[in-house]
Formats: C-alpha cells, structure tokens, sequence
C-alpha cells in the first residue's frame, strides 16, 4: 500500500536554528506533492505544493521544500525559525495514478516547538 | 468570511449511540470531504462527495453514513457499528472533485468525539 513516512513525530527547536524536516512516500510513479502546516488553535492549511518543474519550491513564511525523486522524498527546509512557526506539519502525496483515485496519502504530521 | 464551519468542536457520546457532526462551507466548492486524525496516524479519508446528491466511500467509510443535499453541507453521521469512533473529525472542501489537476483542499477546524 501506499505511505508517506514523516521520520519525527517531535522536534524541539531554539530562535533562530535551522529547521529540516523529513518526508519520504512509498509511490514510484507521478506525484504532487503537498505540505501543510496547522498552527495551535487554527485550521490546516497549506504551505506550500510541488507539481513539476524546478525541484525546490518556496512557500509562505520563508519556507522551502525539495523534491528529490531518486529518494522519494520531499523535505521541508526553514534556514531560520521562529516562534511563530510553532504547528504541526503535515506531508501529504497525490500519485497520479487512477487506481488510487487521486486520493491524497498523508504522513503522520510533525509536532514543532519552537523555544523562544 | 469565506470559509468551512463545522460544529460541535468537542462532542461526547454514549456507546450506541448515532451521532452526526456538521460541515458548512461558503466557498462555493463541488466538492466536499470527511477525514478522521487518531494520533500518529495521518489524516485518512471517510468519505467524499464530488456534486450535490453523489457521494463515494473513502478508505475507512465502515460505520459512517453521509448526505450530500445541498452544496454547502455535507454531515457526517458516526453510526454505533463504527467499531472505534473516537478521533478529530475534519472536513474539507474544493473547487473540484478528486482528479488529476491541482484541486486545493480548505479544512475546517475540526470536531473531536470521544465515546463514553
């Protein structure tokens, strides 16, 4: 079966450090892929999306993620984090592929912390 | 304010016992979605609903049920033969249905229900 894999489920960051966090999905044919990121007390909403082209992608609030498709994986970057970028970040895969309905895949999501 | 409501945001119930949680989106989207969260899990789909009147079984639809009678709602009823229904409920809406192009999905807040 299809999966996405997000290898922490707890990341406790200071001000100012860098963040990277790990996804990584079991799909070897055509993808979209998706981060989204939910904040304490709102609703989930996305960061940012990869469809085609240039491998790294920039979302809102500074972040990035890169595609690299020899490894499956779509790792979301922040070269520098904030208080406020404490959320729970979630990947999540669309293969493009009709057998799966082109359901989106979800990881399990990535608690942040962010010491101020 | 353009967005999705869903209500109650905490809901307690007796084994046994139907209960139906409430989705309302303003967003003039097709489509509309439910999805339970347990801990450590990704989000997994319950049900979706393409147009008025259609709707399909997601992965886990086993002891749910859904209406689709108008645009801008979309209940979910958790039935008593949902063998473990304590979870957060979240629904979630799109332009269009599940296909191939890029189809941004908005989420709501969420419900969660715990069963007594």
């Amino acid at each position: 079966a299809q999966s996405v894999s997000q290898h922490n489920h707890h990341v406790i960051l200071s001000e100012a450090a860098s963040l990277e966090l790990g996804c990584n999905y079991s799909y070897g044919g055509t993808v979209n892929l998706f981060w989204y990121v939910q904040y304490p007390g709102q609703h989930l909403q996305l960061l940012l999306k990869y469809f085609s082209g240039d491998p790294l992608v920039k979302g809102i609030k500074g972040f990035e993620a890169e595609f690299i498709k020899s490894k499956f994986s779509f790792n979301l970057r922040k070269p520098s984090v904030q208080w406020s970028d404490t959320a729970e970040y979630f990947c999540a895969v669309k293969p493009l592929n009709m057998d799966s309905n082109y359901q989106l895949i979800w990881g399990a999501g990535t608690k942040l912390i962010i010491k101020p | 304010d353009g967005g999705i409501t869903q209500s109650p945001k905490y809901l307690f119930r007796k084994e046994g016992q139907n209960v139906t949680l409430s989705c309302e989106q303003n967003l003039n989207h097709d489509a509309m979605y439910w999805y339970r969260q347990d801990p450590g899990q990704g989000l997994r789909l319950i049900y979706y609903s393409q147009i008025v009147n259609d709707f399909q079984k997601g992965d886990i639809a086993e002891g749910y049920s859904v209406s689709r009678e108008k645009k801008e709602s979309f209940p979910l009823t958790v039935t008593s033969a949902q063998k473990n229904p304590t979870a957060f409920y979240l629904c979630a809406s799109s332009i269009e249905g599940l296909g191939p192009s890029y189809n941004e999905q908005f989420f709501g807040p969420g419900t969660r229900l715990t069963v007594l």
